[in-house]
């Protein structure tokens, strides 16, 4: 079946680490896009990439990094210096980058202590 | 992108049509209206967007005012498995090229009643 997969589903680190989260699309789409969010709230952007090898901040890049090496695969690595790491992650994907629809992946939930 | 305002939170019987409001008074002219939903710790899931003219599609109806300031998501027929937190969101055309993302506010919890 064709859809964005993220894992894992519940990850857990130790502050000071660096953990890197999965966003894998079989879309052939060419936009894809990282969301927090945070109890109650709702998403914010980190980081999009409208094709491949090339990525730019959204809201909330501090502390964050992505790649885009592939056209499948978005991770992003959640860095020591993300002050606040904790929360529930959300990649989407788009056919283009000029498309009305995101489509959302399953979300990693993050605790870190 | 406009900021839109949703109530907190609504109750539904199962069966009976839900009424979700938005308000979205500094909208602009190019921007459009779009309704997602994000049931409990999935992924936010499309629905239906517009910009000036009523839309329908198999999921819901979106009735957008006369000015533009208001629009009301319609599920016609509610089930339990539209309990959901219901984001409306006002973006820029897509011609933006390089500002894609979308802003979700807190949304409104909908929960239907059996």
């Amino acid at each position: 079946d064709g859809g964005i997969t993220q894992s894992p589903k519940y990850l857990f680190r130790k502050e000071g680490q660096n953990v890197t989260l999965s966003c894998e699309q079989n879309l052939n789409h060419d936009a894809m896009y990282w969301y927090r969010q945070d109890p109650g709230q709702g998403l914010r952007l980190i980081y999009y990439s409208q094709i491949v090898n090339d990525f730019q901040k959204g809201d909330i890049a501090e502390g964050y990094s992505v790649s885009r090496e592939k056209k499948e695969s978005f991770p992003l690595t959640v860095t020591s210096a993300q002050k606040n790491p904790t929360a529930f992650y959300l990649c989407a994907s788009s056919p283009t980058a000029v498309s009305y629809e995101q489509y959302f992946g399953p979300g990693t939930r993050l605790t870190v202590t | 992108d406009a900021k839109t305002t949703q109530p907190t939170s609504m109750d539904c019987a199962e069966g009976r049509a839900a009424n979700l409001p938005c308000n979205h008074s500094t909208i602009s002219g190019n921007e459009y209206v779009y309704w997602y939903r994000q049931i409990h710790s999935q992924g936010p899931q499309y629905i239906i967007h517009g910009l000036k003219n009523n839309e329908t599609n198999e999921m819901a109806s979106l009735i957008i005012t006369e000015d533009r300031k208001s629009s009301t998501l319609i599920l016609p027929h509610a089930t339990l498995r539209d309990t959901a937190v219901y984001y409306c969101i006002v973006r820029g055309p897509i011609s933006n090229f390089g500002n894609e993302k979308l802003t979700f506010g807190t949304g409104t919890r909908l929960t239907i009643i059996p």
